[in-house]
């Protein structure tokens, strides 16, 4: 079975400070998937970043940055100087070989305050 | 495109009531996706289908719920009957793999559910 967890429930920072969201995962599989959605007060579900098992290589995009260490089977998530529109639940996701649907973690609320 | 697009945005029932939502999948893509989030479950795959099929519909609560799929550019989930704890918020997701590596899933809108 798959899991996903995120174990920060709620973080506040203020703004420009950095941030790190925690990620970690638990699977069988060894091609795997994982994601990292964004969800704002309005509601949607926004992708931000897709990353196979295969690639360890961190990402940056922007302010954002991302961190797949498979020895600790994490996949961690930074904002470099948040800003307020920064303030979302952010998902972390995991996907197994087949296109079978995304398990989800529940989610950490960010808070960026002026 | 228009992305994945789900209607009604929002719906209130009363229990018993027989309730449908609907989900236009971006067009060209072979998957497609339920899932419905609470605050004490979080965000749960329901079902999903590939070239219209059902492939996996363990998520699905009780035989209350049903899915369906008659075209590619159409599905629907139905609660008959509803009851207050199917009160949610009910996402649609659609996304193409075509080489069967995953590709990210493009969301709809969702639609919120309030039975009361």
């Amino acid at each position: 079975a798959q899991k996903v967890t995120q174990a920060q429930t709620e973080i506040s920072v203020v703004e420009k400070e950095d941030v790190t969201l925690d990620c970690v995962y638990e699977t069988r599989d060894t091609t795997y998937y994982l994601f990292w959605y964004k969800q704002p007060p309005s509601g949607e579900l926004v992708f931000l970043i897709r990353r196979n098992s295969f690639d360890e290589q961190n990402e940056i995009s922007g302010r954002y940055s991302w961190n797949f260490q498979k020895s600790t089977s994490s996949f961690n998530f930074t904002i470099t100087a948040s800003q307020v529109v920064d303030s979302a639940v952010y998902f972390c996701a995991l996907e197994g070989p087949g296109a079978d649907g995304l398990t989800f973690g529940k989610g950490t609320h960010l808070i960026i305050q002026p | 495109d228009a992305g994945v697009i789900q209607s009604p945005r929002h719906e209130v029932t009363e229990m018993g009531q027989e309730v449908t939502l609907r989900c236009k999948p971006i067009s060209g893509h072979d998957y497609l996706f339920w899932y419905r989030q609470t605050m004490m479950r979080g965000l749960e795959l329901l079902i999903y289908f590939n070239n219209n099929v059902p492939i996996d519909d363990s998520g699905m609560p009780e035989d209350r719920f049903s899915a369906k799929m008659p075209n590619a550019s159409f599905s629907t989930l139905k609660i008959q009957p509803s009851e207050p704890r199917d009160s949610a918020v009910y996402f649609c997701a659609s996304s193409s793999a075509p080489t069967r590596r995953v590709a990210e899933q493009f969301f709809g809108p969702g639609t919120r559910l309030t039975v009361l």
